[in-house]
């Protein structure tokens, strides 16, 4: 079935500093949703991406879809301590019925 | 606009027995997908109802069971709990089903503990 990657699984970074993370998978995506999800609370969606090589923001985030389809990148420009938490993304193909989520890149801002 | 909620947020359980959770999507969503979150095995798609069918369903044993209303409003049932069922279980709406590619929405999850 289908399955996601994404890296790195975990980053500490110093606050102010730009993060970059990714996703692949292993068959061509139509939809890449990104969501972040801190403790005890259900995953919030930041940013939907549907076509390829689309570049989309939202804040200080930014995502995009590869012109490859397999895979989506989020990048997120001056760090601050609320942006602590796990960052998944989630997949869709033209065959799939349902999305596929990856394991999440826990981000860890240091002050 | 409201956002997705779930009833009840934390639940203690003893093996054997049953529970059902409680999900409320957004206003005007007709598709409810229900998931497992746990640290080992991450997110996992339990089932997705839409008008209040079943579309989709994951790789589960059908002691996990669901279903929708007619104001959209879905209900998870676990039977026979088991130890490994313990999981932040979320539930997820938008506006139409998954296969149409639209946003996902979820709630805050309910934290099922099973003892």
């Amino acid at each position: 079935g289908q399955q996601l990657n994404q890296s790195p699984q975990s980053m500490f970074i110093q606050e102010g500093e730009d993060v970059s993370m990714n996703c692949t998978s292993s068959s061509i995506f139509n939809t890449w949703l990104w969501y972040k999800q801190e403790p005890g609370e259900g995953p919030v969606l930041l940013i939907a991406l549907y076509k390829a090589g689309e570049l989309t923001s939202n804040g200080r985030l930014t995502a995009q879809f590869g012109i490859t389809r397999k895979d989506s990148f989020l990048n997120i420009s001056a760090s601050i301590p609320s942006d602590v938490g796990i960052y998944f993304c989630a997949g869709r193909d033209n065959y799939g019925q349902n999305f596929v989520f990856g394991p999440g890149t826990r981000l860890s801002v240091l002050p | 606009k409201a956002g997705v909620t779930q009833t009840p947020r934390y639940l203690i359980k003893t093996r054997g027995q049953q529970v059902t959770l409680s999900c409320s999507p957004i206003s005007g969503h007709r598709s409810v997908s229900w998931y497992q979150q746990t640290p080992g095995q991450g997110l996992q798609f339990l089932f997705e109802y839409f008008s209040e069918t079943q579309r989709n369903k994951g790789n589960f044993p059908g002691r996990f069971s669901g279903r929708q209303f007619s104001n959209s409003r879905s209900e998870m049932n676990v039977s026979t709990l088991e130890l490994g069922d313990s999981a932040l279980y979320l539930c997820a709406s938008s506006l139409v089903s998954q296969d149409s590619s639209y946003e996902q929405y979820f709630g805050p999850g309910t934290r099922l503990t099973v003892t």
